[in-house]
């Protein structure tokens, strides 16, 4: 079965550079949910879209971006980076109006470390 | 503040008995509640879910519990094999689609042969 795609998979930037990242969620998903885990940690809520819409908000730094396109893949834009924006970046889709909306299936993760 | 706590971050158990991991919440809204498995370098890999309408949830090895009263869920894996061994993670939402999960710290599973 056709799963969620993330590219790229490794992505080296240095400090105050532009980096972006890409999400193709599972075909029919309409949702789009980008996550940042750090070192040890667990997965953190940054943003979403529903129907190219913004749907929800989390800790999002407000030197990222997000949007979601007519095809529904979706694109993470991270603008004057930081040693600590280094993380595993996850996108997960869903369908909504679905009994099983609530789940997120998530993609392999885009690993971002900056120097 | 973390809402969502897996107190153990390591299990051991040996190959062919029951591994029982643990999940509390401190958020009353929360009404769905699903564990993932991962795998270093790795996505979360989505393995069972469960309403808060319901107690039990069932899928071939693995059984979620919620007591809602408690705020705690469970995760059995009955026979546990080596396979099983990743990083689990308890999530909680509180509205479908347009949700956030909100994670749990994770557990380490590790199954001896």
């Amino acid at each position: 079965a056709a799963g969620v795609i993330q590219s790229p998979r490794h992505l080296i930037k240095e400090k105050r550079e532009t980096a972006t990242l890409k999400c193709y969620p599972i075909p029919r998903h309409d949702t789009v949910y980008w996550y940042q885990q750090g070192p040890g940690q667990d997965p953190q809520f940054l943003i979403s879209f529903y129907e190219k819409m913004q749907s929800d908000k989390g800790s999002i730094p407000d030197r990222f971006s997000a949007q979601q396109f007519s095809d529904y893949h979706s694109e993470l834009n991270m603008s004057s980076l930081e040693l600590g924006d280094s993380a595993l970046y996850f996108c997960a889709s869903s369908r909504m109006g679905t009994g099983s909306s609530y789940e997120q299936y998530f993609g392999p993760g885009t690993r971002l470390t900056v120097t | 503040d973390q809402q969502v706590k897996q107190n153990s971050p390591s299990l051991s158990v040996q190959e062919g008995r029951i591994s029982i991991l643990n999940c509390d919440y401190t958020n009353s809204m929360f009404d769905y509640f699903l564990w993932y498995k991962k795998y270093p370098a790795e996505g979360p890999t989505f393995l069972i879910s469960i309403s808060s309408i319901k107690d039990k949830n069932e899928d071939g090895r693995f059984t979620v519990f919620l007591n809602k009263s408690a705020k705690h869920l469970s995760l059995h894996i009955v026979p546990s094999q080596p396979g099983d061994s990743a990083v689990y993670f308890c999530a909680a939402s509180g509205s479908p689609g347009t949700g956030k999960l909100i994670f749990g710290q994770g557990t380490t599973l590790q199954v001896k042969p």
